[in-house]
């Protein structure tokens, strides 16, 4: 049973629109949450992170929102641009192992210009 | 400024072959970690290691061994490669504190016919 879990494989979005990826976590040990960016033949890259005591964190045109009673986070991109059409994988760890990351399955983002 | 290289990107096995993926980084992370990555799983964590000469299980050890015998590398092992480890291979390297996350090699895809 996942316990990340991003349930749009895919996602299409207009160069300069909003692009909102979603995520849903089981765990309630998670403690900390992190985004990766992947493109096609190369490793995934960080992007940005929350801990648990925040709901938002924001980095350039990225913000990552966190709601804990939901268990739910998102990302926005705030405009969306060519370059970002990538694969998005979202990631948890406990607080109790912080360097064991669990991934979800990734969404693909297609930003069309 | 190679940050982590894996080695080799791409092979092809037949069942019951053995093979070793090397990875190696030069940031002089202490942990290490080797992912596969499988469509709609996301990355699973198979072994990781928390220092020279450390090596703990993941969440998908079975069919795989690691050695870290110096600190910059990690080596997993298939002993008897089987169809079902067809997959992309990551491997990666971080601090041993939250925050910053992982730092990811390009990926070795492996088939196994």
């Amino acid at each position: 049973d996942q316990q990340v879990k991003q349930n749009s494989p895919s996602l299409s979005v207009q160069e300069g629109r909003i692009s909102i990826l979603n995520c849903d976590y089981t765990n309630s040990m998670f403690d900390y949450f992190l985004w990766y960016k992947k493109y096609p033949a190369e490793g995934p890259t960080f992007l940005i992170s929350i801990s648990s005591i925040k709901d938002k964190n924001e980095d350039g045109r990225f913000t990552v929102f966190l709601n804990k009673s939901a268990k739910h986070l998102s990302l926005h991109i705030v405009p969306s641009q060519p370059g970002d059409s990538a694969v998005y994988f979202c990631a948890a760890s406990p607080k109790t192992s912080y360097d064991k990351v669990i991934f979800g399955p990734g969404t693909s983002l297609s930003v069309i210009p | 400024n190679a940050g982590v290289t894996q080695t080799p990107k791409f092979r092809v096995l037949k069942t019951g072959q053995s093979m070793t993926l090397l990875c190696a980084q030069d940031m002089n992370h202490e942990y290490m970690y080797w992912y596969r990555q499988d469509p709609g799983m996301g990355l699973r964590l198979i072994h990781y290691s928390v220092g020279e000469g450390t090596t703990a299980k993941g969440e998908v050890p079975d069919g795989y061994n690691v050695s870290r015998l110096k600190k910059q590398n990690f080596l997993l092992g298939l002993e008897s490669a089987a169809p079902s480890q067809t997959s992309v291979y990551f491997c990666a390297s971080s601090w041993p504190r939250q925050g910053g996350g992982y730092t990811f090699g390009s990926g070795t895809r492996l088939t196994v016919v």
